[in-house]
């Protein structure tokens, strides 16, 4: 099995500022990590897949970047809407999915 | 996003069996362009990948649940279905349907991702 480790698991930020979220996978991956954002109450949201390609409607404020088993998703300029937890997920080992425990994003 | 949505029992005794429905709105599940998961999050919790099913009715499992987990698919009814046996407690959280979308790489292994989630269900094991 593929473990995938996040970190933090909390991050605090303020608005406008620039914020990097941390993924590891237990084993190389190549670029086959996506990442999800989820606000309380809610389902996921698709947020990056491939390790940095946005889906159409997705802020170009979130950018991801990495490759093997180290990973980042980047927020900058954060904005109120952006508070949320992220989760990243491997799809290396298809058709076995795993996500990350997650990293909660609040306001400092 | 395709809008999908779960439907089912929110309270299922411990040892019985936990059934949702997820219905597929905006296009034919049987297109074969997509295939369908379920993914659970027990409260406060992270993500956890269930299964899969594909068009012509094939699954992959989580090993965690394959012992105990039926995911199927009914074209006519444009639906997708779960059944867990032998709940317990640690069975409860939310259930997500989600379609898996799949994008072909320059090189290598197509990337698959969940595009489209359900607002989920909300399944509590108890008696």
């Amino acid at each position: 099995d593929i473990q995938m480790t996040q970190s933090p698991s909390s991050l605090s930020a303020s608005v406008g500022d620039r914020v990097t979220l941390t993924c590891r996978a237990s084993q190389r991956i190549a670029t086959y990590l996506n990442w999800y954002q989820q606000k309380p109450g809610k389902a996921p949201k698709l947020l990056i897949y491939a390790t940095s390609s946005l889906p159409s409607g997705v802020p170009s404020r979130f950018s991801g970047s990495g490759s093997g088993t180290d990973f980042t998703l980047t927020i900058s300029n954060v904005q109120p809407e952006d508070f949320a937890t992220y989760y990243c997920q491997q799809s290396y080992s298809t058709p076995q999915y795993t996500f990350g425990q997650g990293t909660n994003l609040d306001v400092k | 996003q395709v809008p999908l949505q779960e439907s089912g029992p929110g309270l299922v005794k411990p040892s019985e069996t936990l059934s949702l429905t997820c219905n597929v709105s905006g296009g034919s599940i049987s297109s074969g362009t997509y295939s369908w998961g379920w993914i659970r999050q027990p409260p406060g919790k992270g993500l956890e990948w269930i299964g899969t099913v594909y068009h012509g009715g094939s699954t992959s499992y989580n090993p965690s649940f394959e012992s105990r987990v039926i995911i199927s698919v009914d074209t006519a009814k444009n639906q997708i279905s779960l059944k867990l046996t032998s709940v317990t407690a640690a069975d409860t959280g939310v259930y997500y349907c989600a379609r898996r979308t799949n994008i072909a790489m320059i090189v290598g292994l197509p990337v698959f991702f969940f595009d489209s989630w359900g607002q989920g269900s909300l399944v509590i094991v108890s008696s």
